[in-house]
């Protein structure tokens, strides 16, 4: 089975509107934590946001927030105002152990 | 501080022969971990480790070796290359099992 899954493998947005990445996960450890990374056409991995399995409150950072639904074992991506530069590609990590699991990716276009 | 440093950026290797990816860090992160990105795969862990001295296997691990004589440093060998192990490699870090992990910008290779 997969450990992460990301159903949407390319996403459009207006200009200045919020979009919603979706990502779920799949594990029975009590403690995990679950990520997220941009990558540009450039290539590089940009960490956004992090949220841990126990942590009560959604991870915000800026304009990138993760809605953390731990009974439904999902943790989307809500990106507020999207810009230009958000043009990417979109990957849902998660630590489980000391092995870590991306998902497929999720490309964001976003439009003037 | 450069963070996460690889070498070479890009290579080109003939099926059977051997190389070495180097990656280095200098944040005195504890962490360090190889993955390879396949279009539509996403990243996937080759090897990782927990600190000097200590390596493990990740999910895709057959074809490469690794070893971890300091905090800072942690080769990706490739014995015997071959045409599969052509993808984009990555090394991260990370201060601790849990905490986000820093990638380095990534090596190309293509083994012919």
């Amino acid at each position: 089975a997969q450990k992460i899954t990301q159903t949407q493998p390319g996403m459009f947005v207006q200009e200045k509107e919020a979009v919603t990445l979706d990502c779920t996960y799949d594990t029975s450890d009590q403690s995990y934590g679950l990520f997220w990374y941009k990558q540009p056409s450039s290539g590089e991995m940009i960490f956004l946001i992090y949220q841990g399995s126990y942590d009560e409150q959604n991870a915000t950072e800026g304009r990138y927030s993760l809605n953390f639904q731990k009974a439904r074992k999902s943790a989307n991506l809500v990106i507020s105002a999207s810009q230009l530069g958000d043009s990417a590609m979109y990957f849902c990590a998660m630590r489980e152990g000391n092995q870590f699991y991306f998902g497929t990716g999720t490309s964001l276009t976003v439009i003037p | 501080n450069a963070g996460v440093t690889q070498t070479p950026k890009f290579q080109v290797l003939k099926t059977g022969q051997s190389m070495t990816l180097q990656c280095a860090q200098d944040m005195n992160h504890e962490y360090m971990s190889w993955y390879r990105q396949d279009p539509g795969m996403g990243l996937r862990l080759i090897h990782y480790s927990v600190g000097a001295g200590i390596t493990d296997q990740g999910e895709v691990p057959n074809g490469y070796n690794v070893s971890r004589s300091t905090t800072e440093d942690f080769p990706l060998r490739l014995l015997s290359a071959a045409p599969s192990q052509t993808s984009v490699y990555f090394c991260a870090s990370s201060y601790a099992r849990l905490e986000t992990q820093y990638f380095g910008p990534g090596t190309r290779l293509l083994v012919l």
